[in-house]
Order: structure tokens, then sequence, then C-alpha cells
């Protein structure tokens, strides 16, 4: 069975300071990951996607996440905070087997945002 | 391009009354997906539609909760009667036919009382 653990529920950083986000995953076949970003009252927009070629995966607005296999891990990662990064951030994955377009989302991590 | 489109955005119905969510995905998106979110929760899957054919209804809850895309373009998610516990986030998500990339609209927010 897939699944996706978020490691950490809330997290808060200063303005220019570092993010990371963690995201173990859990999956029979190797997997598509994904992580999701969600802003209060607006839908889900897709950050970035890993879909078993390069490990090291670049998004937008200069998020980036590595797969590790051997780790079962698919962190994510900002140099540095903006006040406008402040969200929802879900881990998803999907199977590789198959086409079944099921999405598996993590629990999510609350960022804040400090100025 | 336009994005999903959902109608309402919120919503404030009294438990034991019907209730009905519409969207429209992006043009040419032949996958339409209905979601759950609870408060505090990632999404969760409750119907998957390949055009008009609902290919995973597993997790939708048939006694009160049922959906039609009759023409494989928009679609209605209905509740019929709510009930307290219903009160969640309604999302609709599409995609192109074996894209595993889904574009989400903004939900429904549902409150029942």
């Amino acid at each position: 069975a897939q699944s996706v653990t978020q490691l950490d529920s809330h997290v808060s950083v200063s303005e220019g300071t570092p993010v990371l986000l963690r995201c173990n995953y859990s999956s029979s076949y190797s997997p598509s990951l994904f992580w999701y970003v969600q802003h209060p009252n607006k839908g889900l927009q897709l950050l970035l996607k890993y879909t078993s070629a390069a490990t090291l995966v670049k998004g937008i607005n200069g998020f980036e996440a590595e797969f590790k296999k051997s780790e079962t891990s698919f962190h994510l990662t900002k140099p540095s905070a903006h006040m406008s990064d402040a969200a929802e951030y879900f881990c998803v994955v999907s199977p590789s087997s198959g086409n079944t377009g099921k999405l598996i989302f993590g629990q999510g991590t609350t960022l804040q945002v400090k100025p | 391009e336009a994005g999903v489109v959902q109608s309402p955005r919120y919503k404030i119905i009294e438990k034991k009354q019907p209730v009905a969510f519409w969207c429209n995905p992006i043009s040419g998106h032949n996958t339409l997906y209905w979601y759950l979110q609870n408060l505090g929760q990632g999404p969760e899957l409750l119907i998957r539609y390949e055009n008009e054919e609902a290919v995973d209804d597993s997790q939708l809850p048939k006694d009160r909760f049922s959906a039609e895309r009759l023409k494989g373009v928009d679609s209605t998610l209905k509740i019929q009667p709510a009930e307290l516990g219903d009160s969640a986030v309604y999302l609709c998500a599409s995609s192109r036919t074996g894209i595993k990339e889904q574009f989400f609209g903004p939900g429904t927010r549902l409150t029942v009382l």
C-alpha cells in the first residue's frame, strides 16, 4: 500500500532563512511524488513532481526536492523563505504501476514565516 | 487557459437538507476527480471519472452521496441528506488521461448546522 508521512505538522521560520519540510513515503513500486501548496481559500497548486527522472527536482518559486530511495524520503527545501510562502504544504504519492490516477496526500505541514 | 471552476464557493445548510456542488474541469481534461478535505487534513478521493464513466467510486458513501458527469464534461456531486459530519471542503480536480498531474479548483466549503 502507498502512504506518505509528513514529519512536521507545523514549521516556523524567519523570512530569509532556509525552509525544510520533511516527507517520507511508503510504496511497493517506484512511485511518482509531488508537493502541492495550498494558500488560504485557494486551490491546491503543484509545486514540483518526481517521476523517476532526475532525483533532484526543481519547482516553482525557488522550491526543490530530492528523491532519496534509500531513505524513502522526498523532502522539500527552499534556500530563503519569503512571507508569501506561508501556506499549507502537502506531500503526495501516486503509484507508478498502472494508471489509476490516484493521489494519496499526507496530512500537511503548515509553514509559518515570521518577519 | 482557464482553471477548474467550482461553485458555490461557500454553502451553509441545516442538517438533513440536500446540497449539490458543481465542477467544470479544464477544457480537454477527460479525467475528473472529487475529493473531500476535512479541516487540518489532506484531501481524500471520493470518486474519479474517465469521461462520463465513474471508474473509481470505492470511497464514495453511496447511502447519501451521489455524483454524475452525464456528458463527460462538467460534474455534480450531491449529498442527501447532509449530516453534521459532512462539514468540509469539497475539491474538484482534473487531468488529461494518462497524466498524473492534477489541477485543482478552489473548492466548496460546506458548513452543516
